[in-house]
Protein backbone atom coordinates (compact mmCIF):
# COMPACT_ATOMS: atom_id res chain seq x y z
CA UNK A 1 0.00 0.00 0.00
CA UNK A 2 1.51 3.41 -0.79
CA UNK A 3 1.86 5.85 1.59
CA UNK A 4 2.42 9.02 1.53
CA UNK A 5 4.32 11.32 4.83
CA UNK A 6 4.68 15.20 4.43
CA UNK A 7 7.45 16.77 7.11
CA UNK A 8 8.68 20.76 7.28
CA UNK A 9 8.91 22.98 9.53
CA UNK A 10 4.98 24.73 10.08
CA UNK A 11 5.75 28.16 10.22
CA UNK A 12 7.83 30.51 7.55
CA UNK A 13 8.29 34.17 7.98
CA UNK A 14 7.45 36.40 4.99
CA UNK A 15 9.67 36.38 2.09
CA UNK A 16 11.75 33.14 3.17
CA UNK A 17 11.63 29.38 1.46
CA UNK A 18 8.80 27.34 2.30
CA UNK A 19 10.40 23.66 2.04
CA UNK A 20 8.69 20.23 2.68
CA UNK A 21 9.37 16.67 2.00
CA UNK A 22 7.39 13.34 1.33
CA UNK A 23 8.08 10.49 2.39
CA UNK A 24 6.96 7.60 -0.01
CA UNK A 25 6.57 4.38 1.82
CA UNK A 26 5.25 0.87 -0.25
CA UNK A 27 6.17 2.31 -3.46
CA UNK A 28 9.54 3.29 -5.19
CA UNK A 29 9.29 6.75 -6.73
CA UNK A 30 11.79 5.31 -9.07
CA UNK A 31 9.72 3.01 -10.55
CA UNK A 32 7.13 5.72 -12.38
CA UNK A 33 4.15 7.58 -11.73
CA UNK A 34 3.89 11.46 -11.47
CA UNK A 35 4.80 12.48 -7.60
CA UNK A 36 3.63 16.40 -6.54
CA UNK A 37 1.46 18.81 -4.12
CA UNK A 38 -1.62 20.41 -3.63
CA UNK A 39 -2.09 22.99 -1.14
CA UNK A 40 -5.41 24.32 0.82
CA UNK A 41 -5.49 27.52 2.38
CA UNK A 42 -7.58 27.09 5.55
CA UNK A 43 -11.39 27.30 4.57
CA UNK A 44 -10.82 27.21 0.96
CA UNK A 45 -10.49 25.42 -2.07
CA UNK A 46 -7.76 22.95 -3.43
CA UNK A 47 -5.03 23.99 -5.48
CA UNK A 48 -2.60 22.16 -7.71
CA UNK A 49 1.05 23.05 -7.13
CA UNK A 50 2.53 20.63 -9.60
CA UNK A 51 3.97 17.53 -10.18
CA UNK A 52 7.09 15.57 -10.90
CA UNK A 53 7.54 12.81 -12.89
CA UNK A 54 9.66 9.72 -11.72
CA UNK A 55 12.47 10.61 -14.65
CA UNK A 56 12.54 14.36 -13.49
CA UNK A 57 10.17 15.96 -15.65
CA UNK A 58 8.47 18.83 -13.88
CA UNK A 59 4.95 20.64 -14.27
CA UNK A 60 3.62 23.67 -12.19
CA UNK A 61 0.94 25.62 -12.02
CA UNK A 62 1.31 28.59 -13.99
CA UNK A 63 0.49 30.81 -11.02
CA UNK A 64 3.14 29.39 -9.17
CA UNK A 65 5.78 28.66 -11.69
CA UNK A 66 8.26 31.68 -11.11
CA UNK A 67 8.10 30.62 -7.28
CA UNK A 68 8.09 26.68 -7.32
CA UNK A 69 11.08 23.81 -7.43
CA UNK A 70 9.70 20.00 -6.66
CA UNK A 71 12.71 17.93 -7.36
CA UNK A 72 13.25 14.23 -6.26
CA UNK A 73 15.60 12.06 -4.00
CA UNK A 74 15.20 8.20 -5.47
CA UNK A 75 17.87 7.16 -2.92
CA UNK A 76 15.73 7.84 0.04
CA UNK A 77 12.46 7.93 -1.73
CA UNK A 78 11.40 11.52 -1.13
CA UNK A 79 10.62 14.19 -3.27
CA UNK A 80 10.56 17.93 -2.22
CA UNK A 81 8.69 21.34 -2.21
CA UNK A 82 10.33 24.77 -2.27
CA UNK A 83 7.99 28.01 -2.81
CA UNK A 84 10.37 31.06 -2.22
CA UNK A 85 9.31 34.46 -1.63
CA UNK A 86 6.15 33.70 0.62
CA UNK A 87 3.60 35.93 1.77
CA UNK A 88 0.78 35.16 4.34
CA UNK A 89 -1.35 33.84 0.96
CA UNK A 90 1.08 31.43 1.24
CA UNK A 91 -0.65 29.47 4.21
CA UNK A 92 -1.93 26.41 3.53
CA UNK A 93 -2.20 22.62 4.34
CA UNK A 94 -0.01 21.42 1.90
CA UNK A 95 -0.78 17.91 0.78
CA UNK A 96 1.56 15.57 -1.04
CA UNK A 97 -0.02 13.16 -3.53
CA UNK A 98 0.73 10.54 -6.33
CA UNK A 99 -1.53 10.11 -9.19
CA UNK A 100 -3.12 7.17 -11.04
CA UNK A 101 -3.08 5.94 -14.26
CA UNK A 102 -6.29 4.30 -15.56
CA UNK A 103 -5.04 3.95 -18.63
CA UNK A 104 -6.31 7.53 -21.04
CA UNK A 105 -6.20 9.63 -17.85
CA UNK A 106 -4.83 9.92 -14.64
CA UNK A 107 -6.46 11.07 -11.15
CA UNK A 108 -4.95 11.73 -7.97
CA UNK A 109 -5.18 8.24 -5.94
CA UNK A 110 -2.56 8.69 -3.30
CA UNK A 111 -2.52 11.56 -0.64
CA UNK A 112 -0.61 12.40 2.40
CA UNK A 113 -2.41 13.44 5.52
CA UNK A 114 -1.30 17.34 5.03
CA UNK A 115 0.94 19.31 6.81
CA UNK A 116 -0.30 22.95 7.95
CA UNK A 117 2.13 25.70 7.03
CA UNK A 118 1.51 28.86 8.77
CA UNK A 119 3.33 32.30 7.16
CA UNK A 120 4.04 34.88 10.06
CA UNK A 121 6.62 37.08 11.12
CA UNK B 1 -5.38 27.48 -17.90
CA UNK B 2 -8.31 25.08 -17.65
CA UNK B 3 -11.13 26.87 -15.45
CA UNK B 4 -13.24 24.27 -13.49
CA UNK B 5 -16.76 26.45 -12.57
CA UNK B 6 -18.78 24.24 -9.87
CA UNK B 7 -22.67 24.78 -9.15
CA UNK B 8 -23.64 25.27 -6.73
CA UNK B 9 -21.14 26.76 -4.11
CA UNK B 10 -23.08 25.23 -1.00
CA UNK B 11 -26.11 22.84 -0.82
CA UNK B 12 -28.73 22.16 1.91
CA UNK B 13 -30.51 18.77 1.70
CA UNK B 14 -32.36 15.68 3.74
CA UNK B 15 -31.00 12.60 4.16
CA UNK B 16 -32.61 10.64 0.93
CA UNK B 17 -33.18 13.40 -1.27
CA UNK B 18 -31.21 13.06 -4.86
CA UNK B 19 -28.28 15.43 -5.24
CA UNK B 20 -26.98 16.84 -8.38
CA UNK B 21 -23.62 18.50 -8.17
CA UNK B 22 -22.53 20.73 -11.57
CA UNK B 23 -18.61 21.51 -13.13
CA UNK B 24 -18.54 23.43 -16.16
CA UNK B 25 -15.43 23.25 -17.57
CA UNK B 26 -13.57 26.69 -19.79
CA UNK B 27 -12.59 24.30 -22.87
CA UNK B 28 -13.80 20.94 -24.02
CA UNK B 29 -11.75 18.57 -21.34
CA UNK B 30 -13.07 15.23 -23.47
CA UNK B 31 -14.11 13.00 -20.47
CA UNK B 32 -10.73 13.58 -18.28
CA UNK B 33 -12.86 15.00 -15.06
CA UNK B 34 -12.58 13.46 -11.90
CA UNK B 35 -14.69 13.86 -8.66
CA UNK B 36 -13.47 13.93 -5.09
CA UNK B 37 -14.74 14.03 -1.95
CA UNK B 38 -13.27 15.98 1.67
CA UNK B 39 -13.99 15.54 5.20
CA UNK B 40 -13.06 18.06 7.68
CA UNK B 41 -9.76 17.64 8.62
CA UNK B 42 -8.99 15.01 5.90
CA UNK B 43 -7.77 14.39 2.55
CA UNK B 44 -9.83 14.49 -0.11
CA UNK B 45 -10.53 10.60 -2.05
CA UNK B 46 -11.50 10.33 -5.44
CA UNK B 47 -15.54 9.01 -6.07
CA UNK B 48 -15.52 8.95 -10.19
CA UNK B 49 -12.93 9.41 -12.68
CA UNK B 50 -12.98 9.51 -16.54
CA UNK B 51 -16.39 11.79 -15.37
CA UNK B 52 -18.27 8.36 -15.57
CA UNK B 53 -16.24 5.13 -14.12
CA UNK B 54 -16.83 4.69 -9.86
CA UNK B 55 -13.65 4.07 -7.81
CA UNK B 56 -13.21 0.82 -6.56
CA UNK B 57 -15.29 1.02 -3.01
CA UNK B 58 -17.44 3.79 -4.01
CA UNK B 59 -21.04 3.07 -2.95
CA UNK B 60 -23.32 2.69 -6.48
CA UNK B 61 -25.50 5.94 -5.12
CA UNK B 62 -22.43 8.01 -6.09
CA UNK B 63 -22.65 8.45 -10.11
CA UNK B 64 -21.50 10.57 -12.76
CA UNK B 65 -21.90 11.86 -16.21
CA UNK B 66 -21.02 14.30 -19.04
CA UNK B 67 -18.03 15.41 -21.85
CA UNK B 68 -16.83 18.05 -22.98
CA UNK B 69 -17.07 20.97 -21.38
CA UNK B 70 -20.47 20.54 -18.92
CA UNK B 71 -20.09 17.24 -16.39
CA UNK B 72 -22.53 16.09 -13.37
CA UNK B 73 -22.22 14.51 -9.81
CA UNK B 74 -25.25 12.64 -8.90
CA UNK B 75 -25.83 11.10 -5.38
CA UNK B 76 -29.38 9.27 -5.84
CA UNK B 77 -30.16 9.21 -1.85
CA UNK B 78 -28.09 10.90 0.09
CA UNK B 79 -26.46 9.64 3.65
CA UNK B 80 -25.56 10.87 6.84
CA UNK B 81 -21.91 10.12 5.62
CA UNK B 82 -22.27 12.10 2.46
CA UNK B 83 -22.48 15.68 4.01
CA UNK B 84 -19.16 16.86 2.74
CA UNK B 85 -17.33 18.65 -0.05
CA UNK B 86 -17.07 17.44 -2.94
CA UNK B 87 -14.58 18.69 -5.67
CA UNK B 88 -14.30 18.17 -9.42
CA UNK B 89 -10.71 17.85 -11.49
CA UNK B 90 -9.47 18.43 -14.52
CA UNK B 91 -6.43 15.97 -15.76
CA UNK B 92 -7.39 17.02 -19.76
CA UNK B 93 -4.22 19.44 -19.35
CA UNK B 94 -0.52 18.62 -17.37
CA UNK B 95 -1.58 21.57 -15.12
CA UNK B 96 -4.39 20.46 -13.15
CA UNK B 97 -7.29 22.54 -11.85
CA UNK B 98 -10.12 21.74 -9.18
CA UNK B 99 -13.11 23.40 -8.77
CA UNK B 100 -14.04 25.94 -6.16
CA UNK B 101 -15.94 23.23 -4.56
CA UNK B 102 -19.54 22.36 -3.41
CA UNK B 103 -20.68 22.20 0.45
CA UNK B 104 -22.96 19.55 0.88
CA UNK B 105 -24.67 20.24 4.30
CA UNK B 106 -27.69 18.87 6.38
CA UNK B 107 -30.89 20.67 6.09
Amino acid sequence: QVQLQESGPGLVKPSETLSLTCSVSGYSISSGYYWGWIRQPPGKGLEWIGFIYHSGSTYYNPSLKSRVTISVDTSKNQFSLKLRSVTAADTAVYYCARDVDYGSGRYVGYWGQGTLVTVSS
Amino acid sequence: DIQMTQSPSSLSASVGDRVTITCRASQTITSYLNWYQQKPGKAPKVLIYAASSLQGGVPSRFSGSGSGTDFTLTISSLQPEDFATYYCQQSYSTSYTFGQGTKLEIK
